[in-house]
C-alpha cells in the first residue's frame, strides 16, 4: 500500500533562517506531488506541484521554492524565512494518468512557526 | 477554475444524517467533484468523488444534481468524530490527464451530542 511521510511535524524557526521540509512517498511510481499551505483560519493554498523529477510548477509567487530530486521525494525550501511563511504545510500525492479515479492523499503536515 | 460555494458552518445532532451542500455552477462537463474533510491539525482526508452519478462508499454518499451545478455530501449517521471542516472541490486539469485540486474554506460541521 502507498504511504506518504512528512517531517518534521512541528518546526519553530527565526526570521531570516533557511527552511527545508521533506516529503517522501512509498509504494507508487511517478506520482504527482503537491505542496499546500494553510494559514491560520484559512483554506488550503496550492504552492507547487510536480509531475516528474525536476519538473516543478509554481502556483503563487513567494519566498519559497520546491525541488524533486528523486521520483518520490519532494522538498520545500526557503533561503530566508519571513513571518508570513508561518502556517501548516501539507504534502500530497496522486496517481498520474488516472482520469477521475485517483484522489489526493495528504501527509500529516508540518506546522511551521516563524518567530 | 470551477469555483465552489459552501456554507461556512453547520450543526448536526449525533446519530442524525448530516447533509452538506455545495454549489459549483461553473463546472465543466469533464470535471469531477471531490469531497475531503480536515480534522483540526491533521491533513485532509479523502471522502468521496463523482462525475454525474450518485456515489456511495463506507464513509458517505454523494448526490449530484442532474445539471451538475450542485451536490450534497451525506453522512448517514453522524458521530462526534465527524466534526471537521468539509471541503467540496472541483478538479482542474493542468496537462494531459494530470490534475490539481483547489481548496476553498469549506464548511465547519459540528456534531453535537
Amino acid at each position: 500500500s502507498q504511504t506518504i511521510h512528512q517531517w518534521p511535524a512541528t518546526l519553530v524557526q527565526p526570521v531570516g533562517s533557511p527552511l527545508s521540509l521533506e516529503c517522501t512517498v512509498e509504494g507508487t511510481s511517478n506520482p504527482n506531488l503537491y505542496w499546500y499551505r494553510q494559514a491560520a483560519g484559512r483554506g488550503l493554498q496550492l504552492l507547487f506541484y510536480s509531475v516528474g523529477i525536476g519538473q516543478i510548477s509554481s502556483e503563487v509567487p513567494q519566498n519559497l521554492s520546491a525541488s524533486r530530486p528523486q521520483d518520490r521525494q519532494f522538498i520545500l525550501s526557503s533561503k530566508k524565512l519571513l513571518l508570513s511563511d508561518s502556517g501548516f504545510y501539507l504534502c500530497a500525492w496522486s496517481v498520474p494518468g488516472t482520469v477521475g479515479t485517483s484522489p489526493l492523499h495528504f501527509g500529516n503536515g508540518t506546522r511551521l512557526t516563524v518567530t | 477554475d470551477a469555483k465552489t460555494t459552501q456554507p461556512t458552518s453547520m450543526d448536526c445532532a449525533e446519530g442524525r444524517a448530516a447533509n452538506l451542500p455545495c454549489n459549483h455552477s461553473t463546472i465543466s462537463g469533464n470535471e469531477y467533484v471531490y469531497w475531503y474533510r480536515q480534522i483540526h491539525s491533521q491533513g485532509p482526508q479523502y471522502i468521496i468523488h463523482g462525475l454525474k452519478n450518485n456515489e456511495t462508499n463506507e464513509m458517505a454518499s454523494l448526490i449530484i444534481t442532474e445539471d451538475r451545478k450542485s451536490s450534497t455530501l451525506i453522512l448517514p449517521h453522524a458521530t462526534l468524530r465527524d466534526t471537521a471542516v468539509y471541503y467540496c472541490i472541483v478538479r482542474v486539469f493542468f496537462g494531459g490527464s494530470n490534475y490539481k485540486l483547489t481548496f476553498g474554506k469549506g464548511t465547519l460541521l459540528t456534531v453535537n451530542p
